[in-house]
């Protein structure tokens, strides 16, 4: 039962170009997201988030999207750089849990290519 | 910087030994969580502690694991009598309460020989 997909498992864009990085899920009891990047053998570092009262989200480069009807939000990275390459999970949590179990998806491995 | 410690980073066991997993959380974290992936996987919840209670094992396997996160000292993973199957790798987090963003440490890769 898998609740938060990510159905690319890679994605591969020139520098400077927009990376985006999409995410469906299922349980409309999720409130809120995030977006976590992990590089190889590190621990998953946190990106970037969204309540679901709100449709859209933005720190600097990162701006993530929400879309509740088509229950999917997505990762957009504008400039990409070559640093960015990386694994990005996406994750959602139900809020009225209050235990911050959040549910990840399988991630995609973002290539940004000099 | 005294981020969410783990260690060891890296343990083998043979089958049937005991794995024990520990997990420093940030300073002013009294939320832990512990998450596994496997090999081509996202991460799976398992559970989540506050000091000295479990608050939540949903996802922890019925058998062999267990964890607890006393008043003093890191939590602790345990996995008793281990099996080739739950070689993967081991990721903590903490916040600072449950409506917060969690922090992971680097994990502990765990290989059963």
């Amino acid at each position: 039962d898998q609740q938060v997909k990510q159905n690319s498992p890679s994605l591969s864009v020139q520098e400077g170009r927009i990376s985006i990085l999409n995410c469906d899920y299922t349980n409309s009891m999720f409130d809120y997201f995030l977006w976590y990047k992990k590089y190889p053998a590190e621990g998953p570092t946190f990106l970037i988030s969204i309540s679901s009262i709100k449709d859209k989200n933005e720190d600097g480069r990162f701006t993530v999207f929400l879309n509740k009807s088509a229950k999917h939000l997505s990762l957009h990275i504008v400039p990409s750089q070559p640093g960015d390459s990386a694994v990005y999970f996406c994750a959602a949590r139900v809020g009225s849990s209050n235990t911050g179990k959040l549910i990840f998806g399988q991630g995609t491995t973002l290539q940004v290519k000099p | 910087n005294a981020g969410v410690m783990q260690n060891p980073r890296h343990l083998v066991r043979r089958r049937g030994q005991e794995a024990r997993l520990r997990c420093s959380p940030m300073k002013g974290h009294s939320h832990v969580y512990w998450y596994r992936q496997l090999p081509e996987e996202g991460l799976k919840f398992m559970v989540y502690l506050q000091k000295e209670n479990i608050i939540d094992e949903s996802g922890m396997p019925k058998e062999r694991f267990s964890a607890e996160f006393p008043k003093e000292g890191p939590s602790i993973l345990r996995i008793q009598q281990v099996v080739r199957g739950d070689s993967a790798a081991y990721f903590c987090a903490s916040s600072l309460n449950p409506d917060t963003e969690a922090f992971f440490g680097q994990g502990t890769r765990l290989t059963v020989v």
